[in-house]
């Protein structure tokens, strides 16, 4: 089983639906991110969670919640999509007990608002 | 604010070159820099991180890149490509201590057979 598990991997939906993007984690971290990925622009932070009583907003929150149930699942949200939200969408997860040495990524949701 | 620039966009090579991507972030304390690539259709992996030390950085898949302290730059080289090496190569940086990677937009690398 993969480490960081993204679900779904696809998804097309209409615009003003609700969707939920779930991410779970097998590494124990206690850090989890949110990444939307558009061509020419890399990696924006939506938002993050270094532990689950504490969530925080990123470069580009606008849109989008978060919810951390569980120190090994982080969910972002998408109250009323859009198309501009049409993206693929990465979690990520990284250790604070240890030396920061890069994240661990989901493998993605490729999401399509139409 | 902190950010990262990656000055190609896209990169055709063919196989058997020498590849190197630039890359310049802007932030005055101390950092540490990183490499992702990202295969077609999965996600991105670390190919090389920078903490401190050795300036020249060794990754996997033959991967290596130097730290220039005084240019602010962290470019990835290669010697030879080969065509699996076609994907998107990320570099980002983190200040040190801090908790916030900063992505660079990315370079995609399509080497030809």
């Amino acid at each position: 089983d993969a480490d960081v598990t993204q679900t779904p991997r696809n998804r097309i939906t209409k615009t003003g639906k609700r969707i939920m993007l779930e991410c779970s984690q097998t590494k124990g971290h206690d850090r989890m991110y949110w990444y939307r990925q558009d061509p020419g622009l890399g990696l924006r932070l939506i938002y993050y969670s270094f532990d689950v009583k504490d969530i925080n907003k990123g470069e580009i929150s606008d849109g989008y919640s978060v919810s951390r149930q569980a120190q090994a699942k982080f969910s972002l949200s998408l109250e009323s999509a859009i198309p501009n939200q049409t993206a693929l969408y990465f979690c990520a997860t990284s250790d604070s007990t240890r030396d920061f040495h890069g994240y661990t990524f989901g493998s993605g949701t490729r999401l399509t608002v139409v | 604010a902190q950010s990262v620039s990656q000055h190609n966009h896209h990169v055709i090579l063919s196989e058997a070159a020498s590849l190197e991507l630039g890359c310049n972030y802007s932030y005055g304390g101390t950092v540490n820099l990183f490499w992702y690539v990202q295969y077609p259709g999965q996600h991105l992996q670390l190919l090389l991180k920078y903490f401190s030390g050795d300036p020249l950085v060794k990754g996997i898949k033959g991967f290596e890149a130097e730290f220039i302290k005084s240019k602010f730059s962290f470019n990835l080289r290669k010697p030879s490509v080969q065509w699996s090496d076609t994907a998107e190569y990320f570099c980002a940086v983190i200040r040190t201590g801090g908790f916030k990677t900063i992505f660079g937009a990315g370079t995609r690398l399509f080497v030809k057979a």
